[in-house]
């Protein structure tokens, strides 16, 4: 079965230092893999995915994420850090058959952003 | 284009009894997803449809249920509520062909006493 982990729960970084969120997978076949965030009282908004191709995938809001297939990983990185991404973050896998489909998703790491 | 609405957004009910939530999915998309959301368990999904078909269910119990209208609108139903159900209920809903992106609406937030 698929199953996703973020390893960390919560991470705190300053304004304008890098980030970069973990997230391991397992899935049998290539995943298709996103990247989801969540601000308070809010849904989840899409930040990018990936399918096949080309392993570093670009998204909204500055963020880009690398696939590494031989370590399972598909983790999420921003090179400087706005105090408006303080949130929740989402790794989901997706995954497809007998045409129907869901998401199966992390346990989310929340970020906060020191000013 | 409108994005995707839950009614209500805020839910208090009561142990024993039944809710209804409502999603109105993203002008013509056609796939309608629910998860649930909860501290502990995280985000769990619960059933997907499409053209008023339940394609797919998650691992929850008969209580939790669903449906689809000709006008993509969806319902899900839970009865018999317990204290567990206490949750955010997300729905999602995505284009013919592009199940992989899924527009989530910003949920109804259900809590049980």
């Amino acid at each position: 079965a698929q199953s996703v982990t973020q390893p960390d729960i919560h991470i705190t970084v300053s304004e304008g230092a890098s980030l970069e969120l973990r997230c391991n997978y397992s899935y049998g076949a290539t995943p298709y893999l996103f990247w989801y965030v969540q601000s308070p009282g809010q849904g989840l908004q899409l930040l990018l995915k990936y399918f096949s191709g080309d392993t570093l995938v670009q998204g909204i809001k500055g963020f880009e994420a690398e696939f590494k297939r031989s370590q399972s990983s598909f983790n999420l990185r921003k090179p400087s850090v706005h105090w408006s991404d303080a949130a929740e973050y989402f790794c989901a896998v997706g995954h497809s058959g007998a045409g129907s489909y869901q998401l199966t998703f992390g346990k989310g790491t929340k970020l906060s952003v020191i000013p | 284009k409108a994005g995707v609405t839950q009614t209500p957004r805020y839910l208090i009910k009561t142990r024993g009894q039944q809710v209804t939530l409502s999603c109105s999915p993203i002008s013509g998309h056609r796939s309608v997803s629910w998860y649930q959301q909860t501290p502990g368990q995280g985000l769990q999904f619960l059933f997907e449809y499409f053209s008023e078909t339940q394609r797919n269910k998650g691992n929850f119990p008969g209580r939790f249920s669903g449906r689809q209208f000709s006008n993509s609108r969806s319902e899900m139903n839970v009865s018999t509520l317990e204290l567990g159900d206490s949750a955010l209920y997300l729905c999602a809903s995505s284009g013919q062909g592009k199940w992989y992106e899924q527009y989530f609406g910003p949920g109804t937030r259900l809590t049980v006493t």
